[in-house]
């Protein structure tokens, strides 16, 4: 069965850098036509698309957050990462790992992880 | 970016009802609109692709329609276990985007 977890710090203070990581198990992120996709829930329960890697390695961002954000991957340990640069109390929100198959809509998601952005 | 507007805003009604739930668009995106319902402090869940296209599991009471700017989600006869919120999203252009969502609440 598929399933996806994401982990972080939980608290940041203004202007750092976060890193989170999607470990997926029950299958191979570098399998099959799938992308891996970071999205946030902002406070509120607005949803915000981050960016992707598909199996491929190709990465694609938001225009509104490429500055400032980066994904990468580990294929050994089948994770993979989003990190995150000058961040404001306005990247507070719940960030979700999720998979969807090419242009598919997303059907396996991560319980999500909290992260808070406060001095 | 193409906006997607919901709504209503909130939804109450009594199990039993049929609700319908709007999603517009503010371009023409075809039928690359999807649903989701969240529960509280759950990850949302994908009910309906393509507008119309059904996902296993899902039970058969959930059903979708439109195309091009205006689309639908609606519950054929709502459970207790329906309640929460509802998302829709558009995969037509990037970045792919999210409505702000409707909640279906008990009456």
């Amino acid at each position: 069965d598929v399933q996806l977890q994401e982990s972080g710090p939980g608290l940041v203070k203004p202007s750092q850098t976060v890193s989170l990581t999607c470990t997926v198990t029950g299958i191979s992120i570098t399998t099959g036509n799938y992308r891996w996709s970071w999205i946030r829930q902002f406070p509120g329960n607005k949803l915000e698309w981050i960016g992707y890697i598909y199996y491929s390695g190709t990465i694609t961002y938001n225009p509104s957050l490429t500055s400032r954000t980066t994904i990468t991957r580990d294929t050994s340990k089948n994770q993979f990462f989003l990190e995150m640069n000058s961040l404001t109390a306005e990247d507070t929100a719940t960030y979700y790992c999720a998979r969807g198959e090419g242009l598919l809509p997303l059907d396996y998601w991560g319980q999500g992880t909290t992260l808070t952005v406060s001095s | 970016d193409i906006v997607l507007t919901q709504s209503p805003a909130t939804l109450s009604v009594t199990p039993g009802d049929r609700v319908s739930l709007s999603c517009r668009a503010s371009q023409s995106i075809s039928n690359y609109l999807h649903w989701y319902q969240q529960k509280s402090h759950e990850s949302p869940r994908l009910l309906i692709k393509y507008a119309s296209q059904s996902i296993s599991g899902i039970p058969s009471r959930f059903s979708g329609s439109g195309s091009g700017t205006d689309f639908t989600l609606s519950i054929n006869s709502v459970e207790t276990e329906d309640f929460g919120m509802y998302f829709c999203q558009q995969s037509n252009s990037w970045p792919h985007t999210f409505g702000s969502g409707t909640k279906l609440e008990i009456k």
